[in-house]
């Protein structure tokens, strides 16, 4: 398995607090981003990032924000959690050669 | 927008039949197309990919077909097992960054 560890793997928090999802990453992959898994929808990317410091918007990338301040670590923030984003969600990282590594995911119920 | 369409949503299939899951996509530029498994309370894992210069690729009972001229790939599963029981997603992507759009997924079931 790919060194991907997401955390917290489950949360259930409340209509307007703030979240924080982590990915961490021991393979030194260049590339990581995020996905949301919806029912009907697929997995659909969020945000990613292309090295330290450097991220870029996906197809969903409304009411979401990322972080990448070490190569190993790329945080989701989430500044007030609506109910639309109660979903389930997904770290991933390449190398760069096409194929992406994902991340047992990270289940997210906002109430 | 969906830029790549998946069908059907849901398959079943008998043990040892031959499982089919289309897709269509719209962005010319795309120039990698891989599938993907995924098993309940897992993430998707890699299983077969193709670039647009080849029709066809096989890895043991997968076999991916594309048609570069009708914007469309599939996935067939020869001699499906009770275990290749999973969602199967498309992809299509470009550029370096690798970023993937999904199709919405085909949930399959091999009965035994």
């Amino acid at each position: 398995d790919a060194g991907i560890t997401q955390s917290p793997r489950h949360k259930v928090t409340e209509t307007g607090t703030p979240v924080t999802l982590r990915c961490h990453q021991t393979e030194n992959h260049r590339y990581m981003y995020w996905y949301r898994q919806d029912p009907g929808h697929g997995l659909r990317l969020i945000h990613y990032s292309y090295g330290v410091k450097d991220t870029d918007k996906g197809e969903v990338s409304d009411g979401y924000s990322v972080s990448r301040s070490k190569t190993e670590d790329f945080l989701l923030t989430l500044e007030s959690a609506t109910s639309s984003q109660t979903s389930v969600y997904f770290c991933a990282i390449s190398g760069g050669t096409g194929e992406l590594f994902f991340g047992e995911g990270s289940r997210l119920t906002v109430l | 927008q969906q830029q790549v369409k998946q069908s059907p949503q849901s398959l079943i299939v008998q043990k040892g039949g031959i499982s089919i899951i289309n897709c269509a996509y719209e962005n010319t530029a795309f120039d990698y197309f891989p599938w993907y498994q995924q098993f309940p309370g897992k993430g998707p894992a890699l299983l077969i990919a193709i670039r647009p210069d080849v029709s066809e690729k096989k890895e043991g009972r997968f076999t991916i077909s594309f048609n570069k001229s009708a914007k469309q790939f599939s996935l067939h599963i020869m001699d499906s097992q009770p275990g290749d029981s999973a969602t199967y997603f498309c992809a299509a992507s470009k550029g370096s960054a690798r970023q993937l759009t999904f199709g919405s997924g085909t949930q399959l079931t091999v009965l035994p």
